[in-house]
């Protein structure tokens, strides 16, 4: 993998329903994997940054895993609430220059009430 | 937690006029601040790094004559699109490394619009 990957692209889900999402990215010179939370004309927000192999961590109703071996990290969401809606962004960092984030297109997440 | 306040949110303007955007740590002190530009349906893609008293660095193919970039102080970082063409027309979003830990805090972005 070369880039960073995301899926679904979009997602329509029903209020209460749980859901995940899939961030592909390349596993060589891995330093760390950034989720973001980005609701229209806000700035994104950061839900987690992970950086070790096997990482879990968790923000209320939402949490993520992380294998940086095979390159793939999942955002969880339990319970999805209409404020829940938003595009949800993966960034891997891979090191070699601060700041130098590749994202993925992100996943658009609409939970209907 | 630290902001990053971002103005204008949207522009537009007629091509080969220039527009400067702004983005303001509020809280923090931002010796260094990143820029993102974002064409439709792709993803957000790193155009510059602009360190407080010393140039900025570009990423391959980001044209530093037209993308000017401004730190002259630890609080606010400026891009300014020069002799803008409807070509430069996209989202641009800022963001700085907040010191805590890995993260990075964003401004709201800018959608410029040139006609």
């Amino acid at each position: 993998i070369l880039n960073v990957e995301q899926s679904p692209q979009s997602l329509h889900v029903q209020e209460g329903d749980s859901t995940n999402f899939t961030c592909s990215f390349p596993s060589s010179n891995f330093y760390a994997l950034h989720w973001y939370r980005w609701e229209t004309a806000k700035s994104p927000e950061a839900l987690f940054v992970m950086t070790l192999n096997g990482d879990e961590k968790k923000k209320g109703r939402i949490s993520a895993t992380l294998n940086t071996k095979e390159g793939y990290s999942y955002l969880y969401i339990k319970g999805s609430q209409p404020e829940d809606s938003a595009t949800y962004l993966c960034a891997s960092d891979r090191g070699s220059t601060l700041g130098r984030l590749y994202f993925g297109r992100g996943t658009q997440l609409t939970v209907w009430p | 937690g630290a902001v990053v306040s971002q103005h204008p949110s949207w522009v537009i303007c007629k091509s080969g006029t220039s527009v400067k955007i702004e983005c303001r740590s509020l809280d923090f002190q931002a010796t260094t601040m990143f820029w993102y530009r974002q064409f439709p349906k792709q993803s957000l893609m790193l155009m510059a790094t602009s360190n407080e008293g010393s140039k900025a660095t570009y990423e391959q193919g980001v044209e530093k004559d037209k993308f000017l970039i401004n730190h002259a102080s630890l609080t606010l970082s400026t891009l300014t699109v020069t002799s803008a063409h409807p070509e430069d027309s996209s989202f641009y979003i800022c963001s700085a490394p907040t010191g805590e830990g890995y993260g990075y805090t964003f401004g709201s972005g800018t959608r410029l619009t040139v006609v």
